[in-house]
């Protein structure tokens, strides 16, 4: 069964408003996660590694204060895009390690497509 | 940083072949390398890994091997069928130590009936 959960699977927004994507783990603790945007036929681009209890890290040319990231359980990390414009459209997946006897192994959440009307 | 290169970008077999995809990375330090399946839509779902202290895994029709002096990892299929039709990418992390993944720029293997 899944492993990491991720919610909305899809959400159409108008522009202007702000969208929130949840990324749970749903049988381990997740001290770090990771937000990807992936475009089609693309591969997935690091967004920002999320830590719980501080702030996120955000890869070069990711704007924080668009792309707002919250850890506040070890459970549990949330996106929220800002202000969406068309060009926020794309599919947003988050990644969580668990950890196992011989070392972490990395799953993914479902996604959430992203239509920004 | 770690740069992962994926070659070919596109692949297309005949149902019962074999189908290879190869992956070289830049930092020596790396040593978890997962390959992920994507279908269209759809989450990475992980079908092998690796570890640096193996130099090849396998799980029934799926392989990996590992070179780590030469930096660099391949996946293969024997007996491709139709579902194996999909995206493959390949990644590579220094487990452990944060496990961002740094990934390929991913294949689309097509398997023709």
């Amino acid at each position: 069964g899944a492993v990491v959960s991720q919610h909305p699977s899809w959400v159409i927004c108008k522009s202007g408003t702000s969208v929130k994507i949840e990324c749970r783990s749903l049988d381990f603790q997740a001290t770090t996660m990771f937000w990807y945007r992936q475009f089609p036929k693309q591969s997935l681009m690091l967004m920002a590694t999320s830590n719980e209890g501080s702030k996120a890290t955000y890869e070069q040319g990711v704007e924080k204060d668009k792309f707002l990231i919250n850890h506040a359980s070890l459970t549990l990390s949330t996106l929220t895009v800002t202000s969406a414009h068309p060009e926020d459209s794309s599919f947003y997946i988050c990644s969580a390690p668990r950890a196992g006897s011989s070392g972490n192994t990395i799953y993914f959440g479902e996604g959430s497509w992203l239509t920004v009307v | 940083g770690e740069n992962v290169e994926q070659h070919p970008s596109t692949l297309s077999v005949q149902e019962g072949d074999s189908a290879v995809i190869k992956c070289t990375y830049s930092d020596s330090a790396s040593n978890y390398f997962p390959w992920y399946k994507q279908e269209l839509g759809k989450r990475p779902q992980l079908i092998i890994d690796i570890r640096s202290n193996v130099g090849e895994k396998k799980d029934q029709r799926i392989a990996v091997t590992l070179n780590k002096t030469a930096k660099h990892f391949s996946l293969h299929i024997t007996e491709t069928q139709p579902e194996d039709s999909a995206v493959y990418f390949c990644a590579a992390t220094i487990n452990n130590a944060g496990n961002m993944l740094t990934f390929g720029g991913g294949t689309r293997l097509m398997v023709k009936p």
